[in-house]
């Protein structure tokens, strides 16, 4: 149980266009997902905090205009980097926080999405 | 604000040594604290969770302990072999703040035949 999955996996795509990624959890409704971000031999830094049916909240430092963020089901987030640049080459990681009154609120990830801007 | 190092940031050991990871965090007023291994391009396994009244938690050949009034956590690995070649993270998950993770730097891990 509480599998996540991510699609793509993997994206390519020219600067200046804008990709979407799905964060989906398989077998459990998630009210809450986290969208995070890691450089390469880095940790991961959050991001923004999705909520089903509300607006997101995003970390310090994060433009939301560029990291839209929409989470309009208990089990479908997607991340959509707008008008992408070489900078924004990273690999994208989504949790979904397990169902109230399970496993002590923990998250499990997907398996990523790696993006490279050309 | 919450800061979470991991020492040492890389090691290589030859199979079937017992080896230990560290983690310490400055903010002691946490909720849970847990590992987890990447392996390279690949998403995270959550290996250990322990929560803040616990000592420690056992997987298998993995023993994590939790010390939150020196702001520390060491991740025992037993018996190690060149499967557990990966990246371990650990995660602080703060009072109050919505389930919020903060991860450390990660120790990358390599164990050799």
């Amino acid at each position: 149980g509480a599998v996540v999955s991510q699609h793509p996996s993997r994206v390519i795509c020219k600067s200046g266009t804008s990709v979407k990624i799905e964060c989906r959890s398989l077998d459990f409704q998630a009210t809450t997902m986290f969208w995070y971000r890691q450089f390469p031999k880095q940790s991961l830094m959050l991001m923004a905090t999705s909520n089903e049916g509300s607006k997101a909240t995003y970390e310090q430092g994060v433009e939301k205009d560029k990291f839209l963020i929409n989470h309009a089901s208990l089990t479908l987030s997607t991340l959509t980097v707008t008008s992408a640049h070489p900078e924004d080459s990273s690999f994208y990681i989504c949790s979904a926080r397990a169902p109230r009154g399970g496993s002590y609120n923990e998250q499990f990830f997907g398996p990523g999405t790696r993006l490279t801007v050309l | 604000k919450q800061e979470v190092t991991q020492i040492p940031a890389a090691l290589s050991v030859p199979e079937g040594e017992n080896l230990v990871l560290n983690c310490s965090f400055t903010d002691s007023a946490i909720y849970n604290l847990q590992w987890f291994r990447q392996d390279p391009g690949k998403g995270l396994t959550s290996l250990l969770l322990i929560q803040s009244s616990q000592r420690e938690q056992t997987s298998g050949r993995l023993n994590a302990s939790l010390d939150k009034s020196s702001g520390r956590s060491t991740l025992y690995i037993a018996a190690s072999q060149p499967g557990d070649s990966a990246t371990y993270l650990c995660a602080v998950r703060r009072f109050g703040t919505a389930s919020k993770l903060t991860f450390g730097t990660g120790t990358r891990l390599q164990v050799t035949l």
